[in-house]
């Protein structure tokens, strides 16, 4: 089946510096990469997603890339500030109703 | 427009009883998710609903089970609890018929299992 690897788990960087979580994925079915962060004691919030016709999403100081050769895709973060601090998931979905999600990275914005 | 609801939000319960928890998604979602989020585990698939039919489910034993009701409401049923089921259970709606699309999680459910 689907598998979904995160990396880092957790992320420690300054205020203003960027911050770059990295996902791999296994099925070439794979179509849609969304990204979601969750704060403490909330439910995950989508933020950017990609799909598979696409190769780069910007949104503000968020950005997302995909490679599907490699099978992999990118959060960047740029100008990070305190409230980025949060845990974000990469997710895939390849259009079985199904969303697998990575282990989630713990990213730290200090101040 | 009102989120996702999950009732209730916090639960204690024994080894070897069962337990049920809500779902009520945002009007207009037919489609209806469930995880369990574990630390170090992020979120596991254990089954998504459409229409009141189960179109996926993850690889979790038969004790976990669920439900879509007409309303679009759902509920998930854990029998025979194990200390391992302690967990955030989460819920998402969307409105995806077949397309992939967000998903809108809820605030969840923490299960301690005793």
């Amino acid at each position: 089946g689907e598998n979904v690897e995160q990396h880092p788990s957790t992320l420690s960087v300054q205020e203003g510096d960027s911050a770059v979580i990295k996902c791999t994925y296994s099925d070439s079915a794979s179509n849609y990469f969304p990204w979601y962060k969750q704060e403490l004691g909330k439910g995950p919030q989508l933020i950017i997603d990609i799909r598979s016709n696409v190769g780069e999403k910007k949104d503000q100081r968020i950005a997302v890339t995909l490679n599907k050769t490699a099978k992999h895709f990118s959060l960047h973060i740029t100008e990070t500030q305190p409230e980025d601090s949060a845990v974000y998931f990469c997710a895939v979905d390849t259009g079985g109703f199904k969303t697998i999600f990575g282990a989630g990275t713990r990213l730290f914005v200090k101040a | 427009k009102a989120g996702v609801t999950q009732t209730p939000r916090y639960l204690i319960k024994t080894r070897g009883q069962q337990v049920t928890l809500s779902c009520s998604p945002i009007s207009g979602h037919r489609s209806v998710s469930w995880y369990q989020q574990t630390p170090g585990q992020g979120l596991q698939f254990l089954f998504e609903y459409f229409s009141e039919t189960q179109r996926n489910k993850g690889n979790f034993p038969g004790r976990f089970s669920g439900r879509q009701f007409s309303n679009s409401r759902s509920e998930m049923n854990v029998s025979t609890l194990e200390l391992g089921d302690s967990a955030l259970y989460l819920c998402a709606s969307s409105d995806r018929t077949g397309g992939n699309t967000e998903a809108f999680f809820g605030q969840g459910t923490r299960l301690t299992v005793v």
